[in-house]
């Protein structure tokens, strides 16, 4: 299994840019999630799915929209790109007691 | 979620135990303790977790006081590859709340040669 998997691993964006992240997982998990990491600080849940075709904001949703059309996949799109979604990028797939997270994608907004 | 503390850093000889401490006098009794732990700037791992009883799995044991206001992160024999931030979080895993984790600040480990 390959786990979580997220595409690109680095992107630079410009300001009012959009872009999708990518985030796929093959261990057929009902549950998937998207997190931001800012230097220094801990995760904050951007937006979650339980199940294809079921999303739902998390603390930190805007600027960000889901879709969730495959068990498999949960793309994350940055509508217009801000010098504040300068992050870390990470999704993850959970059953009911791990959650597995990918590598992260690391996001610049000049 | 009930929210949770722990101290900001600790030091650990290579090969003795780590002890990780974590605060969570806010417990309901739905609620689970787990543990995760970041290595540099990777993805989150899981380590365990736990309701009541102390568990234990290859990573580290989980001791939960009786009132479960309180656990313990054990690291029999830590080793280098150990530093990293742990992350305590008390979190409920019924309904459709799996994959809403929320993450403190949690505790720099180093492990020291």
């Amino acid at each position: 299994n390959a786990g979580v998997t997220q595409t690109p691993k680095f992107q630079v964006l410009k300001t009012g840019q959009s872009m999708t992240l990518q985030c796929a997982q093959d261990m057929n998990h009902e549950y998937m999630s998207w997190y931001r990491q800012d230097p220094g600080m801990g995760l904050r849940l951007i937006h979650y799915s339980v199940g294809a075709g079921i999303t739902d904001q998390g603390e930190v949703p805007n600027g960000y929209n889901v879709s969730r059309s495959t068990t498999e996949d949960f793309p994350l799109r940055l509508l217009s790109a801000a010098p504040s979604q300068t992050s870390v990028y990470f999704c993850a797939s959970s059953n009911r007691h791990e959650q597995y997270f990918g590598p992260g994608t690391r996001l610049t907004v000049t | 979620d009930a929210k949770t503390t722990q101290p900001p850093s600790m030091d650990c000889a290579e090969g003795r135990a780590a002890n990780l401490p974590c605060n969570h006098s806010t417990i309901s009794g739905n609620e689970y303790v787990y543990w995760y732990r970041q290595i540099h700037s990777q993805g989150p791992q899981y380590i365990i977790h736990g309701l009541k009883n102390n568990e234990t799995n290859e990573m580290a044991s989980l001791i939960i006081t009786e009132d479960r206001k309180s656990s313990t992160l054990i690291l029999p024999h830590a080793t280098l590859r150990d530093t990293a931030v742990y992350y305590c979080i008390v979190f409920n895993a019924g309904g459709t709340s799996y994959g809403k984790l929320t993450f403190g600040q949690g505790t720099i480990l180093t492990v020291h040669p």
